[in-house]
């Protein structure tokens, strides 16, 4: 069975910093999907980046990014220029190609200090 | 466009009860996937349907069903409730089968709560 894995369950950044939020996962499949979602405090999950597994090339969205290193089953998220805005729990989540399932990670709370 | 809606956003409920949850995905859309979220748990997904049939269905006991209608919209029933039932219900709709290659797009929430 598939699992995700963030070890993190919380995380801090400075406005305007850096941040990486660690995601492992486990698969026997090899033509696959992996997410990372934003839960604000609304609870509204917004997705934010996308990975295809069949590509090595990292997806980047505007200031988030992500380092997919399929041998080792890591799929990090990086946050550039962090902004007040980016304070949520945020979601690592995998998805095979036979349907719907979604399987999520146990989320990691990311604060934002000014 | 309008997204994805759930109704009621707030219920409660007292033990042996049932529970109905409405779910209208985004126009066009016709695959709908329900997902219970608890703070023990986490995230876990309870059903998928696609043009009015179940086609994926989570680790949930039997007192957890749906129904997806021809106008895509879908809805979530609970029977007999029980205490650890107390959740958010997320919904969530994609064009075609989700997935991977379909991004789901995820409506507010139901949170239910059994007294």
């Amino acid at each position: 069975a598939q699992t995700v894995t963030q070890s993190q369950p919380e995380m801090s950044v400075q406005e305007a910093e850096t941040v990486t939020l660690s995601c492992t996962y486990d698969t026997s499949e090899s033509d696959y999907y992996l997410f990372w979602y934003k839960q604000p405090p609304s609870r509204q999950m917004i997705l934010v980046i996308r990975q295809e597994a069949y590509k090595q090339q990292n997806a980047t969205e505007n200031r988030f990014s992500v380092n997919f290193q399929k041998a080792a089953k890591s799929f990090s998220l990086k946050i550039s220029d962090s902004q007040l805005g980016d304070a949520a729990m945020y979601f690592c989540a995998y998805s095979d190609n036979q349907g719907g399932k979604l399987i999520f990670g146990q989320g990691t709370e990311l604060s934002v200090k000014p | 466009k309008a997204g994805v809606t759930q109704t009621p956003r707030y219920l409660i409920k007292t033990r042996g009860q049932q529970v109905t949850l409405s779910c209208s995905p985004i126009s066009g859309h016709r695959s709908v996937s329900w997902y219970q979220q608890t703070p023990g748990q986490g995230l876990q997904f309870l059903f998928e349907y696609f043009s009015e049939t179940q086609r994926n269905k989570g680790n949930f006991p039997g007192r957890f069903s749906g129904r997806q209608f021809s106008n895509s919209r879908s809805e979530m029933n609970v029977s007999t409730l029980e205490l650890g039932d107390s959740a958010l219900y997320l919904c969530a709709s994609s064009k075609g089968l989700a997935g991977g290659r379909n991004e789901q797009f995820f409506g507010p929430g139901t949170r239910l709560t059994v007294l």
